[in-house]
């Protein structure tokens, strides 16, 4: 079974640019969760997806942060215009559905660096 | 709100040796889940181990074994005969049961770094 994907695996832009993350879940994964782990810190929710909807968005920055998860299968993440503060590792995981006991399998991340 | 605490920055153990790693939580639920994730050098994370709330038992899985305690609010991983693929970040992380509405997002700790010494 393929696992979930993310691209790319690094990248480096400069404050107030914009840059844009992919993932592709594990196949028939309804759930699909952005995680932000910032250097030294265990990762944060930053938007969880039921199928292409929303289920909680709380953690977002919306003011620079957006996300979609088109047809329900691959999702993106968007910042626009980045901080220094972004810097990151951006972690996808995926799940069977939304109930808790299905386990969230990871991606292997985007490690992004603003400077 | 939950929140996840690992006191250790840092651990070490020699190879073929038992080391416990801490964590405690905090939260008012009666319902929840536990979790130790492992996320060695650019890799990805995953599922070590899972503890549910309302079983008394310890989790174990092959080498990995929880010692979890509900009142004390405490979940620390004891890994035994300890291998050179150990070597990891570990995350404890919490997550609500069930019952409810609403995200069911991990809470995790800070992490502990694993060496293991050859």
């Amino acid at each position: 079974e393929a696992g979930v994907a993310q691209s790319p695996r690094y990248k480096i832009i400069e404050k107030r640019q914009s840059v844009a993350f992919w993932c592709n879940p594990i196949s028939g994964h309804a759930t699909l969760y952005w995680y932000q782990q910032i250097l030294g810190q265990g990762p944060k929710l930053l938007i969880q997806f039921q199928n292409n909807g929303v289920v909680d968005d709380s953690q977002l920055p919306k003011d620079r942060f957006s996300a979609e998860r088109l047809k329900g299968v691959d999702s993106t993440l968007k910042i626009q215009p980045a901080k220094l503060e972004d810097s990151a590792m951006y972690l996808c995981a995926s799940s069977l559905v939304r109930i808790p006991t299905y386990e969230q399998y990871f991606g292997p991340g985007t490690r992004l660096t603003v400077t | 709100a939950q929140t996840v605490t690992q006191s250790q920055p840092e651990m070490s153990v020699q190879e073929a040796e038992t080391v416990t790693l801490s964590c405690t939580y905090d939260t008012s639920e009666s319902d929840y889940y536990l979790f130790w994730y492992k996320q060695p050098p650019s890799r990805q994370m995953i599922l070590v181990i899972r503890q549910e709330a309302y079983k008394q038992q310890n989790a174990t899985e092959n080498r990995f074994s929880v010692n979890f305690q509900k009142a004390a609010k405490s979940f620390s991983l004891k890994i035994s005969d300890s291998q050179l693929g150990d070597a990891a970040m570990y995350f404890c992380a919490y997550r609500k049961g069930n019952s409810g509405a609403g995200s069911y997002q991990l809470t995790f700790g800070k992490g502990t770094k694993l060496s293991v010494i050859p």
